[in-house]
């Protein structure tokens, strides 16, 4: 199976801030990417499909770079509605896998 | 509105089953490919099986295999996860999620039902 290293694990930050996530693939992944966010009960939503595509009705403050093995996921100013654990997942392949998380919480 | 709504979770000893249900509603059920997917705090986000909307592919994880079987029903619009020889492992919120386009791209996910493991 291909492994997601998703990296940091957590971090802290103001409203208001630029936040900027990534996702390292053990193998090529094309462009085969996902971004989750996932709120405390609550099952994940789609972000980000395809490294870099925004799904319908996400704001555009979200966004997603990278191919090959190596991606990233930023929010472009942070608003208190998006802390929360946000996910990689590669789709190459089954089975897909999904990196660890990055729980991101107020500063 | 695109609701998928699980049941079935519940407490199980080791070594018991249990069936996992999952109703769709809001979108053409057959023309989409279908996924159980897991959570735990100790495996985080995992795949357990995937369905072909025709039922002709099916997928399922080694750790799943020869134990958990998936299946649809497209007349009903639901999904089933017939789960046997469970483990404490297996402890965990199951979700059921809808594929777009390409397997793996899960675009919809219901609110999970949990199973417990433990004897």
């Amino acid at each position: 199976d291909i492994q997601m290293t998703q990296s940091p694990s957590s971090l802290s930050a103001s409203v208001g801030d630029r936040v900027t996530i990534t996702c390292q693939a053990s193998q090529d992944i094309g462009n085969f990417l996902n971004w989750y966010q996932q709120k405390p009960g609550k099952a994940p939503s789609l972000l980000i499909y395809r490294a870099s595509n925004l799904q319908a009705g996400v704001p555009s403050r979200f966004t997603g770079s990278g191919s090959g093995t190596d991606f990233s996921f930023t929010i472009s100013s942070l608003q208190p509605d998006d802390f929360a654990t946000y996910y990689c997942q590669h789709y190459d392949d089954l089975p897909p896998t999904f990196g660890r998380g990055t729980k991101v919480t107020i500063k | 509105e695109v609701r998928l709504v699980e049941s079935g979770g519940g407490l199980v000893k080791p070594g018991g089953s249990l069936r996992l249900s999952c109703e769709a509603s809001g979108f053409s059920f057959k023309n989409y490919s279908m996924n159980w997917v897991r959570q735990s705090p100790t495996k985080g986000l995992e795949w357990v099986a995937t369905i072909s909307g025709s039922n002709n592919y099916i997928y399922h994880a080694d750790s799943v295999e020869g134990r958990f079987t998936i299946s649809r029903d497209n007349a009903k619009n639901s999904l089933y996860l017939q789960m046997n020889s469970l483990r404490v492992e297996d402890t965990a919120v199951y979700y059921c999620t809808r594929d777009r386009v390409s397997y793996g791209l899960v675009d919809v996910w219901g609110k999970g039902t949990t199973v417990t493991v433990s004897s």
